[in-house]
């Protein structure tokens, strides 16, 4: 099957580093998505990895690996309006973009 | 520059009617993708629109149909309505190229009492 596996839940601090992991179980994934959703709002797009490495983008980071299928985002200089649920997405291949979701990582960011 | 957009917002079936969600996608977008996301969960791929044709398809019973028309608007049906329908749906738009990049609307969130 195809499955993303990420933490239900994160907590830090204002103007701390926190990062947010992301295994899958499937050799089927181009590349690793992550989106942002806001008490059930519209889930924004924030990065894309197509290839292995780091793809920075302003305070937020994210790292892919396909040899280890793995990823992460790296959010920095955490602001309260980062508290959030955080998904990572897997497009498939020849599958013409379908995504296929984690469950969320909710973070909290604390004063 | 309008992004997606989705009608209604909120609606409230009982069990056994139908529904029809309607989404209109970002200026020059030409594809657009339909998720169902329950509460707390990430949203699960129903099915994708290209060219008026059903592209791609999750594991998503009969009952959810669509259709895209020629100025790449989009409808969602749901027949025969059960309390595991409810739930946000979420219209999606994007560019065939697939690059995982994808533009969502705010959704309809559908109760199903």
């Amino acid at each position: 099957g195809q499955s993303l596996e990420q933490p239900s839940e994160v907590t830090a601090v204002e103007g701390a580093i926190v990062q947010i992991n992301c295994t899958y179980q499937t050799s089927g994934f181009y590349g690793l998505s992550w989106y942002q959703q806001h008490d059930g709002g519209a889930p924004t797009f924030l990065s894309y990895n197509a290839l292995d490495g780091l793809e920075e983008t302003g305070r937020f980071s994210s790292f892919l690996s396909r040899s280890d299928s793995y990823g992460y985002l790296l959010l920095q200089e955490l602001q309260m309006k980062d508290s959030a649920s955080y998904f990572c997405a897997g497009p498939l291949y020849n599958q013409g973009g379908k995504l296929i979701f984690g469950q969320g990582t909710e973070l909290s960011v604390k004063p | 520059d309008a992004g997606v957009t989705q009608s209604p917002t909120h609606l409230i079936k009982t069990r056994g009617q139908q529904v029809t969600l309607r989404c209109s996608p970002k200026s020059g977008h030409d594809t657009v993708s339909w998720y169902q996301q329950a509460l707390g969960q990430g949203p699960q791929f129903i099915f994708q629109y290209y060219e008026e044709e059903e592209r791609q398809r999750g594991n998503f019973p009969d009952r959810f149909s669509g259709h895209q028309f020629p100025n790449y608007s989009s409808e969602l049906n749901v027949n025969a309505l059960l309390l595991g329908d409810s739930a946000l749906y979420l219209c999606a738009s994007s560019l065939p190229s697939g690059t995982g990049e994808l533009f969502f609307g705010e959704g309809s969130r559908l109760t199903v009492l």
